[in-house]
């Protein structure tokens, strides 16, 4: 069975420092890998994902993920943080399948301080 | 605004009561997700329709049940309501079911009491 396992329930950064979540998968088969971000009070919305074409993916809100298969990892990264990207961060992989059947990470929650 | 509407938005309830929630996806999206989020078990995939057909299933109890209507919209019913119940459910919308991006909804959040 798929897995995902986020490292870090809460990450404290400062604004205009890195940001870096960690997530590492767990698969049998080469994975569909996702970041999702949920406001306070919203839904989920896709940052980026992974479908087995380049790398280093880039998404919306200048985060940025790394597949790296020898270390199962697909860390989330954004050179600079801003106040607006405290939220909770959800890892999530799928069979080679695309969106269906999306097996979730715990979340980490991000704080940003000013 | 994501464009997938869930109704209501909160509710709650007492245990062995049955509940409906209702999710109207986005225009054109022809699959629905359903999604539990809980403290206990985190965000699990429920069940999944496709153009009114059942396409997968989660991790969804015997008690509960879904359908996709004909205009698309879409049912989760919950019943026999037991305290561990109480959760947020998403709704998630998609244009194939497979390849394209789901579109999640606000969520109902559900309080059984």
């Amino acid at each position: 069975a798929q897995s995902v396992t986020q490292l870090g329930s809460h990450v404290s950064v400062s604004e205009g420092a890195l940001v870096l979540l960690r997530c590492n998968y767990s698969s049998s088969v080469p994975p569909y890998l996702f970041w999702y971000v949920q406001y306070p009070n919203q839904g989920l919305q896709l940052l980026l994902k992974y479908t087995s074409a380049a790398t280093l993916v880039k998404g919306i809100n200048g985060f940025e993920a790394e597949f790296k298969k020898s270390e199962t990892s697909f860390h989330l990264t954004k050179p600079s943080a801003h106040m607006s990207d405290a939220a909770e961060y959800f890892c999530a992989v799928s069979e080679n399948t695309g969106f269906q059947k999306l097996v979730f990470g715990t979340g980490t929650r991000l704080l940003v301080s000013p | 605004d994501s464009g997938v509407t869930q109704t209501p938005k909160h509710l709650i309830t007492a245990t062995g009561q049955r509940v409906t929630l209702r999710c109207s996806p986005r225009s054109g999206d022809l699959s629905v997700y359903w999604y539990q989020q809980s403290l206990d078990q985190g965000l699990q995939f429920l069940i999944q329709y496709y153009n009114g057909e059942e396409r997968a299933k989660g991790n969804i109890l015997e008690r509960f049940s879904a359908q996709q209507f004909p205009d698309l919209h879409s049912e989760l019913n919950l019943s026999s309501l037991e305290l561990g119940d109480s959760a947020l459910y998403f709704c998630a919308s998609s244009v194939d079911g497979k390849n394209t991006e789901a579109f999640f909804g606000q969520g109902t959040r559900l309080t059984v009491v």
